[in-house]
């Protein structure tokens, strides 16, 4: 079946520091490949996506490319802020199958 | 804001009651599911409806019954919970592959 394994958290970073979460996955077929983040009390909210090999999906600073051949959609900051302290899950969607598998999340910590 | 609301966003409740939570979405979307969320577990599937009709049930046990009486609104019918139900549940819907998320319930069981 279709899996995501994303880094162990939890990470902790200083204000402006360099941020790279990795995520691998195993599916059949072409998947559509995402990033969510949790922040505090709230829901998952999607952060961005990219639909097909060599896209790069980015927002609020974040980026992530679709990479076929190693089976990675890692996800990187170029500085960090203490705002982005919250929870990041990587996930595909298998669309052949139309069903969505969830990494485990890591826990990224921004202090000042 | 997401486009999907959830009530109540807060729950306790002994081990002989009956709850249930809500969830509605505004999107127009086909699609709308439970999960689970544990403190240190990963994220668990619960229940997906697709078009009204259920399409997936992960090993849930019977004391969570959803229900979904149209593509708007989901509910999740609580009974006979135990400790180790007390967890957020996210609730959420789809039309294409990305899922839009509620806030959530937090429901404790004592």
């Amino acid at each position: 079946g279709d899996s995501v394994t994303q880094m162990e958290g939890p990470v902790t970073l200083s204000e402006e520091a360099f941020l790279t979460i990795n995520c691998t996955y195993t599916a059949t077929g072409y998947p559509s490949l995402f990033w969510y983040v949790q922040y505090p009390g709230e829901g998952l909210q999607l952060l961005l996506k990219a639909t097909k090999a060599d896209d790069k999906g980015s927002n609020k600073g974040f980026e992530a490319t679709y990479r076929k051949e190693t089976t990675s959609f890692h996800l990187e900051k170029g500085s960090v802020q203490v705002s982005d302290s919250a929870v990041y899950f990587c996930a595909l969607t298998n669309t052949n199958a139309g069903k969505s598998t969830f990494g485990d999340g890591t826990t990224l910590t921004v202090k000042p | 804001e997401t486009g999907v609301t959830q009530t109540p966003r807060h729950l306790v409740m002994g081990m002989t009651n009956k709850k249930s939570l809500k969830c509605e979405q505004h999107l127009g979307h086909n699609a709308m599911y439970w999960y689970k969320q544990s403190a240190k577990k990963p994220l668990e599937l619960m229940f997906v409806y697709s078009l009204e009709e259920r399409v997936e049930n992960n090993s849930v046990p019977s004391r969570f019954s959803p229900e979904c009486p149209n593509s708007s609104h989901l509910f999740l019918h609580l009974h006979t919970l135990q400790p180790e139900d007390s967890a957020l549940y996210l609730c959420a819907s789809s039309q294409g592959h990305e899922q839009y998320f509620g806030p959530g319930t937090r429901l404790t069981v004592t």
